[in-house]
């Protein structure tokens, strides 16, 4: 079993829909992150966090340590939301272990 | 501020050389870990410096190295490379703990 397993794999939505990405982790941790990443490669660092809530625009993110879960929602979304989200967990300095990443596609 | 570089961009090499990657971090930043991405894979850490030392280490031959200088500018080297040495490798620096991510060194082993 991996350390980190997100859900679901793949996720096609419509323009303007609520999107949940999971993320479940077996270890403890001391931050988890959530990442974008684009096709050609860039990653982009969405959110670190290591208790509660954060939200940056249509961006939520929520973790729940007792439980080892996170979860990722996009309110409102729209095509250029279409991109991979990787969601890794940091346990010793900043040595990230990934989950696998949900390719999401957004139709208008 | 200036973002996270590496050179080059591109690079494709032949089975049994080696090569170096660059990583330049965002100023002011001393952590720079170093990751692979493949298909198969996934993202996997290779290695992480902090002030010129070696602070944590993935689970890699010890083909893979690198090292941090003062500036605290980054490289890794591969040595001896394998077919399955293809791949993206991205460098990420980082002031605390929340990492910026450079664009990657795409590099092809025939």
């Amino acid at each position: 079993k991996n350390e980190v397993e997100q859900s679901p794999q793949n996720l096609t939505a419509q323009e303007g829909e609520f999107i949940t990405i999971n993320c479940s982790y077996s270890v403890g941790i001391s931050a988890l992150h959530w990442l974008q990443q684009h096709p050609g490669g860039g990653i982009v660092s969405l959110f670190m966090l290591s208790s509660g809530k954060k939200k940056h625009g249509r961006l939520i993110a929520t973790i729940n340590i007792q439980e080892k879960h996170s979860s990722l929602h996009i309110t409102a979304s729209h095509p250029r939301d279409s991109a991979v989200y990787i969601c890794a967990v940091s346990r010793s300095g900043n040595k990230l272990v990934f989950g696998a990443g949900t390719i999401l596609r957004v139709k208008s | 501020k200036a973002g996270v570089t590496q050179t080059p961009r591109y690079l494709i090499k032949t089975r049994g050389q080696q090569v170096t990657l660059s990583c330049s971090p965002i100023s002011g930043h001393r952590s720079v870990s170093w990751y692979q991405q493949t298909p198969g894979q996934g993202l996997q850490f290779l290695f992480e410096y902090f002030s010129e030392t070696q602070r944590n280490k993935g689970n890699f031959p010890g083909r893979f190295s690198g090292r941090q200088f003062s500036n605290s500018r980054s490289e890794m080297n591969v040595s001896t490379l394998e077919l399955g040495d293809s791949a993206l490798y991205l460098c990420a620096s980082s002031l605390e703990y929340e990492q910026y991510f450079g664009p990657g060194t795409r590099l092809t082993v025939t």
